[in-house]
């Protein structure tokens, strides 16, 4: 993997579900992994940053897992309400600790 | 403390029209660094600094100048302004040693006509 990448795209759900998105990046020379929440017309909030393999993040109803030899991360919401609707973005300090990379993110959208 | 600050919040500019973007911080922070946010690209970093006289660029440079004359702040220059360059700008900071997390400012909207 050169980049970093979002899956899913876009994600749907009903109150109360709850929903994971991954992040893939690359695991070479790997530094930092970074997870953030992203509502329209405002700017990017920091939720978690990762340094460790196996590392587990957790704030709230949101929590984030790390894998930095097979390069990906995951990160999970327990019953979504309607203002966790948000893009998720996650980036990567890869190969040098001066450019964060970003994927284009996960854009959740949770309903009554 | 302010964060990071960023003017002006939108700008409409004409083809060939030549401008700057402006970034503050209060933070002490000494990276420094700009995006661009389009639909389906993300955020791309056009340049950074990690520190006062020291810029470097990122993926998306060209057309886009900077500098870095203060800790505080770091200006971001169109030179020659393009459609293609009609975008919301991010500007962010954060320490360099002791923690890698990223504060962003407002971001500018920025339209060429």
């Amino acid at each position: 993997i050169l980049n970093v990448e979002q899956s899913p795209q876009s994600l749907h759900v009903q109150e109360g579900d709850s929903t994971n998105f991954t992040c893939s990046f690359p695991s070479s020379n790997f530094y930092a992994l970074h997870w953030y929440r992203w509502e329209t017309a405002k700017s990017p909030e920091a939720l978690f940053v990762m340094t460790l393999n196996g590392d587990e993040k957790k704030k709230g109803r949101i929590s984030a897992t790390l894998n930095t030899k097979e390069g990906y991360s995951y990160l999970y919401i327990k019953g979504s309400q309607p203002e966790d609707s948000a893009t998720y973005l996650c980036a990567s300090y890869t190969g040098t600790a001066s450019k964060l990379t970003f994927g284009t993110g996960t854009r959740l959208q949770v309903t009554l | 403390n302010a964060g990071v600050t960023q003017t002006p919040k939108f700008q409409v500019l004409k083809t060939g029209q030549s401008m700057t973007l402006q970034c503050a911080q209060d933070m002490n922070h000494e990276y420094m660094s700009w995006y661009r946010q389009d639909p389906g690209m993300g955020l791309r970093l056009i340049h950074y600094s990690v520190g006062a006289g020291i810029t470097d660029q990122g993926e998306v440079p060209n057309g886009y100048n900077v500098s870095r004359s203060t800790t505080e702040d770091f200006p971001l220059r169109l030179l020659s302004a393009a459609p293609s360059q009609t975008s919301v700008y991010f500007c962010a900071s954060r320490r360099v040693r002791d923690s890698y997390e990223q504060y962003f400012g407002p971001g500018t909207r920025l339209t060429v006509t």
